[in-house]
């Protein structure tokens, strides 16, 4: 069965340093997702992705995330420089592109900065 | 801005037994989705249950089943028969109809405990 792939699966970084994400969607999939997840909250979206442009950035904090699809398949989310407030799960979701079928999520970055 | 809103934060319920998890939301619009999602502890979110709002009948899966109410905007899940394998954190989600805005908007989670 087709997943969503995301690595590494755990990241401790100190603050002020640059930490990246990676994440490879189910093979076909139009439209990628980068969420963040504070403990015990709800995914909240940072970047939505159609192919290989930015549909959704309004809640990626711009001075230190970026985020880049290049070839309209897997995509990297950056952040420079990491801040203790960014300790979090970083969610990778990608979806087909007709609008009625739902998300799927890979398993995830856990995300410490100390 | 549509919101998504889970009242408990956790909830118990004893194995074998029936739990309804309750989620309300606030929209403008006419068309759009709404979902469960699961996550286990070990975090992977894997979809419950789908709703199309303009379909009038409750969606449901095995023993997950939805109660939909479109003009009072709440979506409640209810689990039959409760599992040791249901604990997890469980998202209602929000999804707009209109082409391009196809982000989910997720509730704050509640927490379910199976009692064996």
């Amino acid at each position: 069965e087709a997943e969503v792939a995301q690595s590494p699966r755990y990241k401790i970084t100190e603050k002020s340093q640059a930490v990246a994400f990676w994440c490879d969607p189910i093979s076909g999939h139009a439209t990628l997702y980068w969420y963040r997840q504070i403990l015990g909250q709800g995914p909240e979206l940072l970047v939505q992705f159609q192919d290989e442009s930015v549909v959704d950035d309004s809640q990626l904090p711009k001075d230190r995330f970026s985020a880049e699809r290049l070839k309209g398949v897997d995509s990297t989310l950056k952040i420079q420089p990491a801040e203790l407030g960014d300790s979090a799960m970083y969610l990778c979701a990608s979806s087909p592109r007709y609008r009625s079928t739902e998300a799927f999520f890979g398993q995830g970055t856990r995300l410490t900065v100390v | 801005a549509q919101t998504v809103t889970q009242s408990q934060p956790e909830m118990s319920v004893q194995e074998a037994e029936t739990v309804t998890l309750s989620c309300t939301y606030d929209t403008s619009e006419s068309d759009y989705y709404l979902f469960w999602y699961k996550q286990p502890p070990s975090r992977q979110m894997i979809l419950v249950i789908r709703q199309e709002a303009y379909k009038q009948q409750n969606a449901t899966e095995n023993r997950f089943s939805v109660n939909f109410q479109k003009a009072a905007k709440s979506f409640s899940l209810k689990i039959s028969d409760s599992q040791l394998g249901d604990a997890a954190m469980y998202f209602c989600a929000y999804r707009s109809g209109v082409q391009g805005a196809q982000k989910l908007v997720f509730g704050q989670g509640t927490r379910l405990t199976i009692n064996p």
